[in-house]
């Protein structure tokens, strides 16, 4: 079945600093992206997606660059700050949206950013 | 954005007992799911539900698994007879319908611990 991996597990980084997540799949039939974020003791929290007709996509400080011949996604995140500490998740879905469809998890990535 | 709510935080039973885990998914969403969450390993789709319906369901959705929201109340999960590899966080989502208006909302989580 679909496989989803994300790199690095974890990162430190200084406040300001700018953070790259990689995350890749292995299902050519995967067509939908979000990508959520978990502070510590808190539910997951939706923050970025595209669709697979994209290559590019910019909320604020995040940016989704996806290339579906090498199956890859990369999350940059700009001026991080300490609120931005969390675990981000990267998943996907072989339906072209995010209703009724199974969403497949990556393993996580914890982001610290020191003040 | 929109709330999830999951009723209980946190549940400790004996195995072989039933487990009710029930979600109070955003009012005017129509999908339904739910995820499990084993400490430190990724989270897995179980099941997603729409009008009144299983659509899918993973390998994880044993026989011992049910799930219903009856006269649109919460939407549940039992588990008849619990199991000790059931201990896990169970997360709730749900979307709207619309394309595009589809983002899955997650609860908070319950924490099932089977003894």
């Amino acid at each position: 079945g679909e496989q989803v991996e994300q790199l690095p597990s974890s990162l430190i980084v200084q406040e300001g600093a700018s953070v790259l997540i990689n995350c890749s799949y292995t299902d050519s039939a995967s067509v939908y992206f979000p990508w959520y974020k978990q502070e510590p003791g808190k539910r997951l929290q939706f923050i970025i997606d595209i669709r697979s007709n994209m290559e590019r996509k910019q909320n604020q400080r995040l940016t989704l660059l996806f290339d579906k011949k090498t199956k890859h996604l990369s999350l940059h995140i700009t001026a991080t700050q300490p609120g931005d500490s969390a675990i981000y998740f990267c998943s996907a879905s072989n339906r072209y949206g995010g209703s009724g469809n199974k969403l497949i998890f990556g393993t996580g990535t914890l982001l610290s950013v020191k003040p | 954005g929109p709330k999830v709510l999951q009723i209980p935080s946190h549940q400790i039973i004996d195995m072989g007992q039933m487990v009710t885990l029930n979600c109070d998914p955003v009012s005017n969403h129509l999908y339904f799911y739910w995820y499990k969450q084993i400490l430190g390993q990724q989270m897995e789709f179980l099941v997603n539900f729409y009008n009144g319906k299983v659509m899918e369901k993973s390998k994880l959705f044993k026989d011992q698994f049910s799930v219903e929201r009856p006269d649109g109340s919460y939407f549940t999960l039992k588990i008849q007879p619990t199991a000790l590899e059931d201990s896990a966080v169970y997360f709730c989502a749900s979307s709207a319908r619309d394309w595009g208006q589809d983002t899955q909302y997650f609860g908070p989580g319950t924490r099932l611990l089977v003894l």
